[in-house]
């Protein structure tokens, strides 16, 4: 099916390991994003990739990195995980809904929870 | 300073009946509007959008409605079924900016 897959689902660290959560899309869209959720908050922007080559922060970026590896994919990376970064982190695609719209409108991964201890 | 607000964390409502979500947001410059279904364990799935040169937008039981000079839009279920139970998110976007801005999400329990 169509859509943005995000690996890994589950994921628990220890304070100070490093980690990477992949992402990738099928659906050609230029635009890619990565978010947090924390429990009764809605989703915060980390990083975004606007097009391949490009990457810009968002809003909450400190502790992560990113890269735009091509078209189909956006990786976040974690160099020293810190139990602050204890969330679940969606990774979303940006295309067009039905032109009667003209919405730009988020495809999300079904999402990655990670524990930090 | 949160752009996007959802102030009413939860609402429940009875099978048939309407639900009616709020949102208000503060920048002006957000020029399109769109509602997010979420199920636990699952990403969030777009619903409905409204252009903010437009007061309202329909799409079968599902409406939402866009008062500009007050801030606000809401939407709304009718009638209302036990599948609608799910976390709802408000989220704006300034597409020349290209970024969307989230609410809180309020959980909406729809009792049979």
């Amino acid at each position: 099916n169509a859509g943005v897959t995000q690996t890994p689902k589950f994921q628990v660290l220890k304070t100070g390991q490093s980690m990477t959560l992949q992402c990738a899309q099928d659906m050609n869209h230029n635009s890619m994003y990565w978010y947090r959720q924390d429990p009764g908050m809605g989703l915060r922007l980390i990083y975004y990739s606007a097009s391949e080559g490009t990457t810009d922060k968002g809003e909450v970026p400190n502790g992560y990195n990113v890269s735009r590896l091509n078209k189909r994919e956006f990786s976040l990376r974690l160099e020293s995980a810190a139990p602050s970064q204890t969330s679940v982190y969606f990774c979303a695609s940006r295309g067009l809904a039905g032109a009667s719209s003209g919405a730009n409108v988020l495809t999300f991964g079904a999402g990655s929870r990670l524990t930090v201890l | 300073d949160q752009q996007v607000k959802q102030n009413s964390p939860s609402l429940s409502v009875q099978e048939g009946r309407i639900s009616i979500l709020n949102c208000d947001y503060t920048n002006s410059m957000f020029d399109y509007f769109l509602w997010y279904k979420k199920y636990p364990a699952e990403g969030p799935t777009f619903l409905i959008s409204i252009s903010s040169i437009k007061d309202k937008n329909e799409d079968g039981r599902f409406t939402v409605f866009l008062n500009k000079s007050a801030k606000h839009l809401s939407l709304h279920i009718v009638p209302s079924q036990p599948g609608d139970s799910a976390v709802y998110f408000c989220a704006a976007l300034w597409t020349n900016a290209g970024k969307s801005t989230f609410g809180d999400g309020t959980t909406l329990t729809v009792k049979p």
